[in-house]
């Protein structure tokens, strides 16, 4: 069954622009994981934050995790055309199974 | 240099053939996995083999069937096609197998069933 869910579906900003992209999730998580997919490419690993952090930074991304809601954000500041991708969130499952699971992802298109 | 490499990238056939897609990784990774994405963009995982070892088996149809001759390949066949299985079949590997590992993919293969 679905673990992460994204959202907004879809978002739509002018360059220079910061977006921002929410997941939440049902069970509880060792390590949640946020990717990037360029259409027609496979995903691209951006960062993976574990249950014991709060916030995590990477260039230009910053991933918050809340654990008691349940629930993620990855901030893209000064945004350019080429972040125009669908990003997803894949969580595990505490005391689950090794495996992640995606959630359906967020298509951000960044006007130039 | 492709770090994860899959073939085709395209693959038209009709209801009832069988195929098979390749996948091959030059990482040095321990692990591989088959991922599904399907027209709405939900990624499934499919299978993980860790050193050629068959670690994740979802419920996955018997009509498909991994194979890996080593840890840097996995191969997936798929008999009896049927119009369902018309997705986008994604070939990932990770340097161990685990949670807390990022996962690096293949770009893809589309399978279209007429």
């Amino acid at each position: 069954s679905q673990q992460g869910e994204e959202d907004p579906q879809a978002l739509s900003i002018q360059e220079g622009e910061n977006a921002t992209m929410n997941c939440s999730y049902k069970t509880s998580i060792n390590n949640l994981q946020w990717y990037r997919q360029n259409s027609g490419r496979g995903l691209v690993h951006l960062i993976l934050i574990r249950s014991n952090e709060r916030e995590k930074h990477s260039g230009r991304l910053r991933v918050t995790l809340d654990t008691s809601k349940k629930s993620s954000s990855l901030l893209i500041t000064a945004s350019r055309a080429a972040d125009t991708a669908s990003y997803f969130c894949a969580t595990d499952t505490q005391g689950g199974s090794e495996k992640l699971v995606f959630g359906k992802g967020t298509k951000l298109t960044v006007n130039p | 240099d492709t770090a994860v490499s899959q073939t085709p990238k395209y693959l038209v056939t009709q209801m009832g053939n069988d195929k098979s897609i390749k996948c091959e990784q030059n990482l040095g990774h321990d692990t591989m996995y088959w991922y599904k994405q399907d027209s709405k963009k939900f990624l499934k995982i499919m299978f993980s083999y860790n050193n050629k070892e068959l670690i994740i088996n979802e419920t996955v149809p018997n009509r498909f069937s991994p194979k890996s001759p080593d840890k840097a390949h996995l191969n997936l066949h798929i008999n009896s096609l049927e119009l369902g299985d018309s997705a986008v079949y994604f070939c990932a590997s990770s340097q161990l197998p685990g949670r807390n590992q990022p996962q690096h993919f293949g770009d893809g293969t589309r399978l279209s069933i007429l």
